[in-house]
C-alpha cells in the first residue's frame, strides 16, 4: 500500500469547516483514499473513501486532486465531537485486506 | 446490529498467566481483523481471517500469540505466557465482502503487571 503524510496536529474553531489534508504522492491506478478516525479511547471509524471523484456523505466531504497525489478531508461544521486523530490510508479497495494506519492527525476543535 | 462485540473490556493479569481476548464480528461479515495499539507503535494489524481462515499473520508478534476463529461469529486471541510489554488495546474489526469498511469493536485494554 501508499504511504501517506498527514500534519501531526491541527486545530479548528468550533462551527467552522476542518480541513485536513494528506499527501499521497506514489499511490496506484486501482487504489482508493480512505479516512478512518479515533475518537479517544474509541475504535477507529470509518469515515469515507474515495477513488478520483469527490465525495460526499451525511459525515464529510472527500476532495481528490485531479493527479490524486493528495487530498483533502472536510468536516462542514465542526463539533467538539470532532476532536479526535484522524487516518488517511491508501488501498486497493473491493478487498478484504488489511488497513495500515500510520500516526494520523490529531484535529483539536476549540471552543 | 450491535456491531462488533469484544469482552473483557478490561483486563489486568500477572506476568505469566495465559490471556484470552474474544470477538463477535458483526453477522454476515467475512473477514475479521485483530489489531494492536499502543503508544509508542501506534495501531498495528497482528492478524486476519477471511471466511474463518488465516490470510495474513505476520503481524503476529510471537509465538505467544495465537488467533482461531472456530466458526464465522467468533474468534480468540491467546497470549500465553502474558508479559508486562504485551499490555496495550487489542481491537478486532469485521467487514463484509466487497465492502470498504472495517467495523472496529470498543477494544480491550490489557494490563500485565
Amino acid at each position: 500500500d501508499a504511504k501517506t503524510t498527514q500534519p501531526p496536529s491541527m486545530d479548528c474553531a468550533e462551527g467552522r469547516a476542518a480541513n485536513l489534508p494528506c499527501n499521497h504522492s506514489t499511490i496506484s491506478g486501482n487504489e482508493y483514499v480512505y479516512w478512518y478516525r479515533q475518537i479517544h479511547s474509541q475504535g477507529p471509524q470509518y469515515i469515507i473513501h474515495g477513488l478520483k471523484n469527490n465525495e460526499t456523505n451525511e459525515m464529510a466531504s472527500l476532495i481528490i486532486t485531479e493527479d490524486r497525489k493528495s487530498s483533502t478531508l472536510i468536516l462542514p461544521h465542526a463539533t467538539l465531537r470532532d476532536t479526535a486523530v484522524y487516518y488517511c490510508i491508501v488501498r486497493v479497495g473491493y478487498r478484504d485486506d488489511k488497513i495500515i494506519f500510520g500516526k494520523g492527525t490529531r484535529l483539536h476543535i476549540l471552543p | 446490529d450491535a456491531g462488533v462485540i469484544q469482552s473483557p473490556r478490561h483486563e489486568v493479569t500477572e506476568m505469566g498467566q495465559e490471556v484470552t481476548l474474544r470477538c463477535k464480528p458483526i453477522s454476515g461479515h467475512n473477514s475479521l481483523f485483530w489489531y494492536r495499539q499502543t503508544m509508542m507503535r501506534g495501531l498495528e494489524l497482528l492478524i486476519y481471517f477471511n471466511n474463518n481462515v488465516p490470510i495474513d499473520d505476520s503481524g503476529m508478534p510471537e509465538d505467544r500469540f495465537s488467533a482461531k476463529m472456530p466458526n464465522a461469529s467468533f474468534s480468540t486471541l491467546k497470549i500465553q505466557p502474558s508479559e508486562p510489554r504485551d499490555s496495550a488495546v487489542y481491537f478486532c474489526a469485521s467487514s463484509g465482502t466487497g465492502a470498504h469498511e472495517q467495523y472496529f469493536g470498543p477494544g480491550t485494554r490489557l494490563t500485565v503487571t
